[in-house]
C-alpha cells in the first residue's frame, strides 16, 4: 500500500533558525496536505498543493510539491516559539478517497 | 458553527467492554473519516465514509464498526475494547476542496 515518509522525527532549535520537514511518498500523489498538531491537541490543516513544482507561502512558511509529485517539504524561517508542535504532511493518491498520513515532524523551539 | 465535536473527550474501559464514539459536524460535508493516533505512527485511518450510507474500511479497520446514516454524524463503535485499542481517536470532514477538518479527539484507555 502507500507509504508516506517524513524525516526528521524530531527537531530541536533555537529561536530565529530556520526549519526544514521533508515528505516522501512510494506512490505519486494527486495532490499533498500539511497541518499542525500542537501539543495535545488536534491536527490543524495548513495547506494544499495540487500541481507539480507548486510553491506556497503563508508568511514565514514555505511549501514545495515536487516536480514527480512525490515528495513536498515545509520550511519555516526564523522559527518563533509559537511554531512548536508536530507538522504532518497527507497524501492523497490517484481517484483513492483515502488520505495517508506521513509519521509527522515535532518541532521544539527554545529561546 | 461549532465544526467538528467529539464525545467523549476521555473514557477508561475494561477489556471486553463495548462503546461508541460520537462524532457531528455542521458543516455539510460528505466526506468523513476516523483515524487514531499512537506515539510515533502518525494518524492512521479506521474507516471512512463518502457520503450518507456509504462507508469503507481504511488501513485499520480491525475491531472497529461504523455506520453513517446521516450526513452529520458519524459514530465509531468498539465491539470488544483490548488494550491495543488505547489510543487517541480523531474524527475529521472533508470539505470539497479537500481540506480536511478535525474534531478535538478522543483519549481511550484500555486496562
Amino acid at each position: 500500500g502507500q507509504q508516506v515518509m517524513q524525516i526528521p522525527q524530531y527537531q530541536h532549535v533555537q529561536e530565529g533558525e530556520d526549519f526544514t520537514t521533508y515528505c516522501n511518498s512510494s506512490t505519486t500523489l494527486s495532490n499533498i496536505q500539511w497541518y499542525k498538531q500542537r501539543p495535545g491537541g488536534h491536527p490543524v490543516f495548513l495547506i494544499q498543493l495540487v500541481k507539480s513544482g507548486e510553491v506556497k507561502k503563508q508568511k514565514r512558511l514555505t511549501f514545495q510539491f515536487g516536480e514527480a509529485k512525490k515528495n513536498s517539504s515545509l520550511h519555516i524561517t526564523a522559527t518563533q516559539t509559537t511554531d512548536v508542535g508536530t507538522y504532518f504532511c497527507a497524501g492523497l493518491a490517484g481517484t483513492a478517497s483515502k488520505l495517508t498520513f506521513g509519521t509527522g515532524t515535532r518541532l521544539q523551539v527554545t529561546l | 458553527n461549532a465544526g467538528v465535536t467529539q464525545t467523549p473527550k476521555f473514557q477508561v474501559l475494561k477489556t471486553g467492554q463495548s462503546m461508541t464514539l460520537q462524532c457531528a459536524q455542521d458543516m455539510n460535508h460528505e466526506y468523513m473519516s476516523w483515524y487514531r493516533q499512537d506515539p510515533g505512527m502518525g494518524l492512521r485511518l479506521i474507516h471512512y465514509s463518502v457520503g450518507a450510507g456509504i462507508t469503507d474500511q481504511g488501513e485499520v479497520p480491525n475491531g472497529y464498526n461504523v455506520s453513517r446514516s446521516t450526513t452529520e454524524d458519524f459514530p465509531l463503535r468498539l465491539l470488544s475494547a483490548a488494550p491495543s485499542q488505547t489510543s487517541v481517536y480523531f474524527c475529521a470532514s472533508m470539505s470539497l476542496l479537500w481540506e480536511q477538518y478535525f474534531g478535538p479527539g478522543t483519549r481511550l484507555t484500555v486496562t
